[in-house]
């Protein structure tokens, strides 16, 4: 079955403007987690979606948020960019929203800002 | 506060030694550690996990050690490859959440 799809896989934004990214999980799960990767920071954790309501939140401020559709789908915005923003966003995907779930990963979604 | 650490950014080995890759928590509410591998261009993908009721877990070529009194784990892979070579982040949950602290991962590159 088709993996966990992120688009789109490359963007450049200008400082100010806002991005909208995308993210499908796998079919059947229903848990939808966004991560920032920076050099030196490892994935920090954004949020959690499940059936529609955001359930887990990370330390990110307001101009970071998302959503989630009723098919799953899940998208992120980020608004008034600022050249830290500059990053790897990662959505993974699980098929519950308990723990001990295994999280499949797309493959992100590279975000420069200038 | 990174309560996850990673505090080797690389480590380099001969293929066929043994690759010790350690992690460090501080928050002891974790209780379900998972080791992810990434490969440049990729999202991570899974390797291999242990409950904190265990203190090892086997996969074939990899083994996860968990010292929960010293707050430590780590990843042994026995015998490196080439195609081990990746970025291999630690990550941890908590039993009444479901999000993944991840450490800032290390580097490993296995010579041939």
């Amino acid at each position: 079955k088709a993996g966990v799809t992120q688009t789109p896989r490359y963007l450049i934004k200008t400082r100010g403007q806002q991005v909208t990214l995308s993210c499908s999980p796998i079919s059947g799960h229903r848990s939808v987690s966004w991560y920032q990767q920076t050099p030196g920071q490892g994935l920090q954790f954004l949020f959690e979606y499940f059936s529609e309501t955001q359930r887990n939140k990370g330390n990110f401020p307001g101009r970071f948020s998302g959503r989630q559709f009723s098919n799953s789908r899940s998208e992120m915005n980020v608004s008034t960019l600022e050249l830290g923003d500059s990053a790897l966003y990662l959505c993974a995907s699980s098929l519950t929203e308990g723990v001990n779930t295994e999280a499949f990963f797309g493959q992100g979604t590279r975000l420069t800002v200038v | 506060d990174q309560q996850v650490k990673q505090n080797s950014p690389s480590l380099s080995v001969q293929e066929g030694r043994i690759s010790i890759l350690n992690c460090d928590y501080t928050n002891s509410m974790f209780d379900y550690f998972l080791w992810y591998k990434k490969y440049p261009a990729e999202g991570p993908t899974f390797l291999i996990s242990i409950s904190s009721i265990k203190d090892k877990n086997e996969d074939g070529r990899f083994t996860v050690f968990l010292n929960k009194s010293a707050k430590h784990l780590s990843l042994h892979i026995v015998p490196s490859q080439p195609g081990d070579s990746a970025v291999y982040f630690c990550a941890a949950e908590k039993t009444s959440g479901s999000r993944l602290t991840f450490g800032e991962g290390t580097q490993l590159t296995v010579n041939p």
